[in-house]
């Protein structure tokens, strides 16, 4: 199995501020997805981070809100721009090794105030 | 309409019952993921499967392709099992809402 790390784990937020979350596998890894549990709700896929390429993007999510970074195949960045309460979410991170296992990341609970 | 529905959305039971979480799907899937989320939002990949079953101490997960149907069974649940189960279809990880678990001593 992989282990995932996330930084921070939690932070509390002005509106109109960003915040970049880390994402760090300990072995290299195919993909990484990044995704959003807003409270109450089930979690929604943001986008599929790609090494050596732009991150693929879900319907309703856009890169100038949500730029991603993947400089390599064991560690990624989720930043979310001018925040605002809205998202105010727990941000997840998982990891595909060989298209064929998922493994979390323990998450990012943001509070956005 | 989710393409991704499960069944319960809540469920209580008392500890030592057999407890079963049903996940349907309207979208065809190679595989089909089983998550268990603790209070605190972290999240634990019990099961990936394509067919047939899997076993993991008390915790049974089948499913059905054809049929688009899978389940997660727990055997002698225990007050730790409590959390949210949730399915995922392995094609892109389309999310069942979850069932909320709470097992009473």
């Amino acid at each position: 199995s992989a282990v995932i790390s996330q930084k921070p784990s939690r932070d509390i937020c002005q509106r109109g501020t960003s915040l970049t979350i880390q994402c760090q596998v300990d072995s290299q890894v195919t993909m990484m997805f990044w995704y959003r549990q807003q409270p109450g709700q089930s979690l929604t896929l943001i986008a599929t981070a790609n090494q050596g390429s732009e991150a693929t993007y879900e319907s309703g999510f856009v890169i100038d809100k949500f730029p991603i970074s993947r400089p390599n195949l064991t560690f990624s960045t989720l930043t979310v721009s001018n925040m605002s309460p809205e998202d105010s979410s727990i941000y997840l991170c998982s990891a595909d090794r060989n298209y064929n296992e998922q493994f979390f990341g323990p998450g990012t609970r943001l509070t956005v105030l | 309409k989710n393409e991704v529905e499960q069944s319960p959305q809540n469920l209580t039971a008392q500890e030592g019952e057999f407890i079963t979480i049903n996940c349907s799907y309207s979208v065809g899937i190679s595989a089909l993921h089983w998550l268990q989320q603790h209070p605190g939002g972290g999240i634990v990949s019990l099961f990936m499967l394509s067919s047939g079953k899997k076993k993991h101490g008390r915790l049974i997960a089948t499913i059905n392709i054809q049929e688009k149907h899978s389940s997660l069974h727990i055997t002698a649940s225990h007050p730790r099992d409590s959390a949210v189960y949730i399915c995922a279809g392995n094609n892109d990880m389309r999310f069942g809402a979850g069932t909320r678990l709470t097992v009473k001593p």
